[in-house]
């Protein structure tokens, strides 16, 4: 199982930092990923992390302003998001490989 | 980043078998295969099938994925009401380095 949290209602430019918890599994066996759904729109991958935790991948729309980290003795991926934009609304989820697992979190970007 | 290729919808009569295509490329379904995901309106996508065209426990075998060369398929076999619902195709992309998704492709069970 993956639970997501953190998502909240945000101003365009701020911040937000963004958790999932892992059960059910070997958290080390997987390569971790967050994946987004604007409202009404397709799913979109936003970055994906190795299981060492030492290279990092990002979509084009977010490269330079998201960060994917996870905590292997916790069992934790982090997604924090920084300068964020209307155009990052979307419910967030955290899946392994890319299978998600949970219910995923919103985040709204809006004045 | 490019996409993969789904139709946008698939209409069929219930009890009917439905096949769902995603098109892509040699860098990511031909390179390492396509999962598919099935989600119902409201609700988070749930795997259907991994890159190896497996089944997660639980998922019934009326769902068979299967792949040649670029282009991978799902056959629905036994439509069913519950069977309407989104489906979307995704794969790693060893040029992008990172997943890629279809458009996905809304199936009406009549």
């Amino acid at each position: 199982q993956l639970a997501e949290s953190g998502g909240d209602l945000v101003q365009p430019g701020g911040s937000l930092r963004l958790s999932c918890a892992a059960s059910g599994f070997t958290f080390t066996d997987y390569w971790m990923t967050w994946v987004r759904q604007a409202p009404g729109r397709r799913l979109e991958w936003v970055a994906s992390i190795n299981v060492e935790g030492n290279a990092q991948f990002y979509g084009d729309s977010v490269k330079g302003r998201f960060s994917i980290s996870r905590d292997n003795a916790k069992k934790s991926l982090t997604l924090q998001m920084t300068s964020l934009r209307v155009e990052d609304t979307a419910v967030y989820y955290c899946a392994r490989d890319v299978e998600t697992g949970g219910q995923g979190t919103l985040v709204t970007v809006s004045s | 980043q490019a996409g993969l290729t789904q139709s946008p919808s698939v209409s069929k009569d219930l009890r009917q078998t439905a096949t769902l295509t995603c098109t892509g490329s040699s860098t990511n379904v031909g390179h390492q295969g396509a999962v598919w995901l099935q989600q119902h309106q409201g609700h988070p996508p749930k795997l259907l099938s991994d890159r190896n065209n497996n089944r997660p426990s639980g998922i019934s075998e009326r769902f068979i994925a299967a792949r040649s060369e670029n282009t991978a398929s799902l056959t629905i076999i036994g439509l069913q009401p519950d069977d309407e619902a989104d489906y979307y195709c995704s794969a790693w992309d060893s040029s992008l380095h990172g997943w890629v998704f279809g458009e996905g492709t809304k199936l009406t069970v009549l």
